[in-house]
């Protein structure tokens, strides 16, 4: 079976200041894809990232940034010098399975609250 | 422009009166899927469907019902909804299960 934790329920910082959002997955499986979604107070989920298994380069996007360790099952992203818009809730998501069983399986997400 | 579209967003309803929430794609996926958000939660996957026609339980199936009569949409149906059905609804699309889901707007339902 496969599991997706994020630890951090609520996150609050001030502008400007890095924030790092923990995810950690379970998995059997050796091909698998990792996702990252932003929703914010609208209530939508945005795509932010995916990343499959066998690529563990990390990633930056702008003030985004996602750093893939297999060694630790852990999949967290940082943004760095944070603004309000950010203010949103964070899921990461674990895609496993091959085939017609593959199953995509979310955390419980991090709010994530940014203070001006 | 590509999106998945979804209605009504909003619907308050009794408990035991049917409904129906669509939702549309014009991406041509294959695979469509409904979700529930609740607190605490995340997203759990009620139903989803790999193409016309083939659809199938997620994990949280009871209560509810979909059909795929069309590749573009995937309707979700209460037949008798329940106050533990009051929840945060999305659809998702992707070309294939593997890839990316690009969701829908959702839908808040709230079940009196």
């Amino acid at each position: 079976a496969q599991k997706v934790t994020q630890a951090q329920t609520e996150i609050s910082v001030v502008e400007k200041e890095d924030v790092t959002l923990d995810c950690v997955y379970e998995t059997r499986d050796t091909t698998y894809y990792l996702f990252w979604y932003k929703q914010p107070p609208s209530g939508e989920l945005v795509f932010l990232i995916r990343r499959n298994s066998f690529d563990e380069q990390n990633e930056i996007s702008g003030r985004y940034s996602w750093n893939f360790q297999k060694s630790t099952s852990s999949f967290n992203f940082t943004i760095t010098a944070s603004q309000v818009v950010d203010s949103a809730v964070y899921f990461c998501a674990l895609s496993t399975g091959a085939g017609s069983a593959r199953q995509l399986t979310f955390g419980s997400g991090t709010q994530l609250t940014v203070l001006p | 422009e590509a999106q998945v579209t979804q209605n009504p967003r909003y619907l308050i309803t009794v408990t035991g009166k049917k409904l129906t929430v669509t939702c549309s794609q014009n991406m041509n996926h294959e695979y469509m899927s409904w979700y529930r958000q609740d607190p605490g939660l995340g997203l759990r996957q009620i139903y989803y469907s790999m193409n016309v026609e083939v659809t199938d339980k997620g994990d949280v199936p009871e209560g509810y019902k979909v059909s795929r009569k069309e590749k573009r949409n995937f309707p979700l149906i209460l037949e008798s909804p329940s106050p533990n059905q009051t929840s945060l609804y999305f659809c998702a699309s992707s070309l294939f299960r593997a890839e990316t889901q690009y969701f829908g707007p959702g839908t808040r339902l709230l079940v009196l």
